[in-house]
Protein backbone atom coordinates (compact mmCIF):
# COMPACT_ATOMS: atom_id res chain seq x y z
CA UNK A 1 0.00 0.00 0.00
CA UNK A 2 0.93 3.50 -0.88
CA UNK A 3 2.22 5.68 2.38
CA UNK A 4 3.57 9.34 2.30
CA UNK A 5 5.45 10.65 5.06
CA UNK A 6 6.25 14.47 5.95
CA UNK A 7 8.56 14.20 9.02
CA UNK A 8 8.15 17.92 9.75
CA UNK A 9 4.91 18.79 11.75
CA UNK A 10 6.12 22.49 12.13
CA UNK A 11 8.58 25.00 10.70
CA UNK A 12 9.11 28.62 11.67
CA UNK A 13 11.59 30.53 9.65
CA UNK A 14 11.99 34.45 9.69
CA UNK A 15 11.22 36.35 6.44
CA UNK A 16 13.68 35.85 3.13
CA UNK A 17 15.03 32.64 4.69
CA UNK A 18 15.13 29.60 2.71
CA UNK A 19 12.88 26.77 3.60
CA UNK A 20 13.02 22.97 2.64
CA UNK A 21 9.74 20.74 3.55
CA UNK A 22 10.59 16.44 2.86
CA UNK A 23 8.10 14.14 1.76
CA UNK A 24 9.05 10.59 1.71
CA UNK A 25 6.91 8.58 0.19
CA UNK A 26 6.40 4.70 -0.59
CA UNK A 27 4.82 2.76 -3.30
CA UNK A 28 4.93 -0.51 -4.88
CA UNK A 29 3.98 0.59 -8.29
CA UNK A 30 6.45 1.84 -10.80
CA UNK A 31 3.70 5.02 -12.62
CA UNK A 32 2.61 7.24 -10.26
CA UNK A 33 1.81 10.89 -9.01
CA UNK A 34 3.45 13.62 -6.88
CA UNK A 35 1.77 16.35 -5.81
CA UNK A 36 1.99 19.51 -3.42
CA UNK A 37 -1.17 21.38 -2.37
CA UNK A 38 -0.99 24.03 0.12
CA UNK A 39 -3.66 24.97 2.60
CA UNK A 40 -3.64 28.75 3.35
CA UNK A 41 -5.80 29.45 6.88
CA UNK A 42 -8.82 29.88 4.56
CA UNK A 43 -9.03 26.22 4.41
CA UNK A 44 -8.92 25.29 0.88
CA UNK A 45 -6.15 23.04 -0.70
CA UNK A 46 -4.71 24.71 -3.57
CA UNK A 47 -2.90 22.85 -6.16
CA UNK A 48 0.84 23.42 -6.33
CA UNK A 49 2.46 20.90 -8.32
CA UNK A 50 1.94 17.47 -10.08
CA UNK A 51 5.18 15.15 -11.14
CA UNK A 52 5.11 11.76 -13.01
CA UNK A 53 7.34 9.00 -11.68
CA UNK A 54 8.92 9.25 -15.43
CA UNK A 55 9.95 12.19 -14.91
CA UNK A 56 12.58 13.44 -12.57
CA UNK A 57 13.22 16.98 -13.91
CA UNK A 58 13.44 19.77 -11.12
CA UNK A 59 11.28 21.91 -11.52
CA UNK A 60 11.23 25.85 -10.50
CA UNK A 61 8.36 28.47 -10.59
CA UNK A 62 9.24 31.73 -9.26
CA UNK A 63 10.22 31.42 -5.52
CA UNK A 64 8.92 27.54 -5.38
CA UNK A 65 11.29 24.59 -6.40
CA UNK A 66 10.85 21.07 -6.69
CA UNK A 67 13.61 17.91 -6.01
CA UNK A 68 12.18 14.60 -6.94
CA UNK A 69 14.74 11.78 -6.59
CA UNK A 70 13.07 8.04 -7.04
CA UNK A 71 16.80 6.73 -5.83
CA UNK A 72 15.48 8.16 -1.92
CA UNK A 73 11.16 8.38 -2.83
CA UNK A 74 11.68 11.53 -2.20
CA UNK A 75 9.42 14.88 -3.49
CA UNK A 76 10.96 17.95 -1.37
CA UNK A 77 9.50 21.44 -1.69
CA UNK A 78 11.37 24.62 -1.39
CA UNK A 79 10.97 27.86 -1.11
CA UNK A 80 13.16 30.99 -1.87
CA UNK A 81 13.27 33.48 0.21
CA UNK A 82 10.15 32.88 2.10
CA UNK A 83 7.50 35.54 2.37
CA UNK A 84 4.71 36.17 5.33
CA UNK A 85 2.06 34.54 2.91
CA UNK A 86 4.07 31.51 2.48
CA UNK A 87 2.36 30.56 5.72
CA UNK A 88 0.17 27.50 5.65
CA UNK A 89 -0.02 23.73 5.86
CA UNK A 90 1.78 22.42 3.06
CA UNK A 91 1.04 18.70 1.91
CA UNK A 92 2.71 16.19 -0.39
CA UNK A 93 0.55 13.54 -2.15
CA UNK A 94 0.51 10.30 -4.00
CA UNK A 95 -1.23 9.12 -6.39
CA UNK A 96 -0.89 5.37 -8.69
CA UNK A 97 -2.00 5.16 -11.69
CA UNK A 98 -5.34 3.37 -11.62
CA UNK A 99 -6.10 4.24 -8.28
CA UNK A 100 -9.21 6.27 -9.79
CA UNK A 101 -7.22 9.71 -9.07
CA UNK A 102 -7.59 8.90 -5.31
CA UNK A 103 -4.42 11.12 -3.58
CA UNK A 104 -2.74 9.34 0.12
CA UNK A 105 -1.59 12.37 1.67
CA UNK A 106 1.24 12.95 4.04
CA UNK A 107 0.12 14.67 7.47
CA UNK A 108 0.97 17.84 6.85
CA UNK A 109 3.95 20.33 7.44
CA UNK A 110 2.66 23.70 9.20
CA UNK A 111 4.79 27.03 7.86
CA UNK A 112 5.21 29.72 9.58
CA UNK A 113 7.05 32.84 8.50
CA UNK A 114 7.44 35.60 10.84
CA UNK A 115 8.27 39.28 9.68
CA UNK B 1 -12.43 29.17 -12.80
CA UNK B 2 -13.22 25.74 -11.40
CA UNK B 3 -15.12 26.05 -8.12
CA UNK B 4 -16.23 23.22 -5.52
CA UNK B 5 -18.72 24.49 -2.65
CA UNK B 6 -19.11 22.77 0.17
CA UNK B 7 -22.68 24.14 1.67
CA UNK B 8 -21.74 24.66 5.52
CA UNK B 9 -18.53 26.35 6.60
CA UNK B 10 -19.16 25.42 10.34
CA UNK B 11 -21.81 23.05 11.83
CA UNK B 12 -22.63 21.96 15.44
CA UNK B 13 -24.48 18.87 16.11
CA UNK B 14 -25.59 16.73 18.90
CA UNK B 15 -24.35 12.97 19.12
CA UNK B 16 -27.02 10.86 17.28
CA UNK B 17 -27.82 13.27 14.84
CA UNK B 18 -28.15 12.37 11.55
CA UNK B 19 -25.46 14.48 9.61
CA UNK B 20 -25.65 15.77 5.63
CA UNK B 21 -22.54 17.74 4.04
CA UNK B 22 -23.34 18.89 0.99
CA UNK B 23 -20.83 19.27 -2.58
CA UNK B 24 -21.31 20.68 -5.63
CA UNK B 25 -19.18 20.86 -8.43
CA UNK B 26 -19.30 23.11 -11.40
CA UNK B 27 -16.81 21.87 -14.32
CA UNK B 28 -18.58 18.53 -14.81
CA UNK B 29 -16.07 16.22 -13.07
CA UNK B 30 -16.21 12.68 -13.40
CA UNK B 31 -14.46 11.92 -10.04
CA UNK B 32 -15.89 13.36 -6.48
CA UNK B 33 -14.44 12.60 -3.12
CA UNK B 34 -14.94 12.95 0.47
CA UNK B 35 -11.87 13.72 2.69
CA UNK B 36 -11.10 13.80 6.31
CA UNK B 37 -8.41 16.14 7.77
CA UNK B 38 -7.73 15.59 10.88
CA UNK B 39 -4.05 17.22 13.02
CA UNK B 40 -0.59 14.99 11.95
CA UNK B 41 -3.24 12.46 10.08
CA UNK B 42 -3.54 14.90 6.99
CA UNK B 43 -6.84 13.92 4.95
CA UNK B 44 -8.00 10.66 4.91
CA UNK B 45 -10.04 9.13 1.90
CA UNK B 46 -13.70 8.26 3.47
CA UNK B 47 -15.48 7.79 0.20
CA UNK B 48 -15.48 8.30 -3.50
CA UNK B 49 -17.36 8.10 -6.63
CA UNK B 50 -15.96 8.16 -10.36
CA UNK B 51 -19.41 8.35 -11.95
CA UNK B 52 -23.40 9.19 -11.19
CA UNK B 53 -25.10 6.45 -8.28
CA UNK B 54 -21.38 4.55 -7.79
CA UNK B 55 -19.08 4.75 -5.14
CA UNK B 56 -16.52 2.95 -3.41
CA UNK B 57 -14.73 2.98 0.28
CA UNK B 58 -11.86 4.97 0.92
CA UNK B 59 -9.84 4.41 4.03
CA UNK B 60 -12.10 5.29 6.48
CA UNK B 61 -15.70 4.44 5.54
CA UNK B 62 -16.78 3.24 8.66
CA UNK B 63 -19.95 5.46 10.54
CA UNK B 64 -19.93 7.34 6.94
CA UNK B 65 -22.74 6.84 4.01
CA UNK B 66 -22.36 8.78 0.52
CA UNK B 67 -24.61 9.52 -2.28
CA UNK B 68 -24.66 10.70 -5.45
CA UNK B 69 -27.68 11.52 -7.88
CA UNK B 70 -26.64 13.92 -10.13
CA UNK B 71 -22.78 14.09 -11.30
CA UNK B 72 -22.61 17.32 -10.33
CA UNK B 73 -23.45 16.92 -6.63
CA UNK B 74 -21.93 14.13 -3.64
CA UNK B 75 -23.29 14.21 0.10
CA UNK B 76 -21.26 12.75 2.79
CA UNK B 77 -24.11 11.30 5.41
CA UNK B 78 -23.36 10.64 9.13
CA UNK B 79 -25.99 7.98 10.16
CA UNK B 80 -25.49 8.96 14.13
CA UNK B 81 -22.93 11.76 14.31
CA UNK B 82 -20.27 10.65 17.13
CA UNK B 83 -17.86 12.83 18.98
CA UNK B 84 -15.43 11.47 17.18
CA UNK B 85 -16.37 12.56 14.00
CA UNK B 86 -15.56 15.93 15.13
CA UNK B 87 -13.21 17.26 12.31
CA UNK B 88 -12.80 19.07 9.15
CA UNK B 89 -14.20 17.61 6.04
CA UNK B 90 -12.70 18.31 2.63
CA UNK B 91 -14.90 17.72 -0.52
CA UNK B 92 -12.87 17.42 -4.00
CA UNK B 93 -13.41 16.61 -7.47
CA UNK B 94 -11.39 15.94 -10.66
CA UNK B 95 -11.83 14.47 -14.03
CA UNK B 96 -10.80 10.72 -14.87
CA UNK B 97 -8.48 9.36 -17.15
CA UNK B 98 -5.00 10.22 -16.79
CA UNK B 99 -4.26 10.94 -12.87
CA UNK B 100 -4.66 14.90 -12.67
CA UNK B 101 -5.45 17.18 -9.95
CA UNK B 102 -8.30 17.04 -7.64
CA UNK B 103 -9.98 20.73 -6.66
CA UNK B 104 -10.91 21.14 -3.70
CA UNK B 105 -13.83 22.88 -1.74
CA UNK B 106 -13.43 25.41 1.56
CA UNK B 107 -13.93 22.60 4.11
CA UNK B 108 -16.43 22.21 6.38
CA UNK B 109 -15.69 21.77 10.40
CA UNK B 110 -18.22 20.10 12.08
CA UNK B 111 -18.37 19.86 15.84
CA UNK B 112 -20.31 17.04 17.31
CA UNK B 113 -21.20 17.41 20.65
Amino acid sequence: AQKVTQAQTEISVVEKEDVTLDCVYETRDTTYYLFWYKQPPSGELVFLIRRNSFDEQNEISGRYSWNFQKSTSSFNFTITASQVVDSAVYFCALSELGAGNMLTFGGGTRLMVKP
Amino acid sequence: DVKVTQSSRYLVKRTGEKVFLECVQDMDHENMFWYRQDPGLGLRLIYFSYDVKMKEKGDIPEGYSVSREKKERFSLILESASTNQTSMYLCASSFTGSVTEAFFGQGTRLTVV
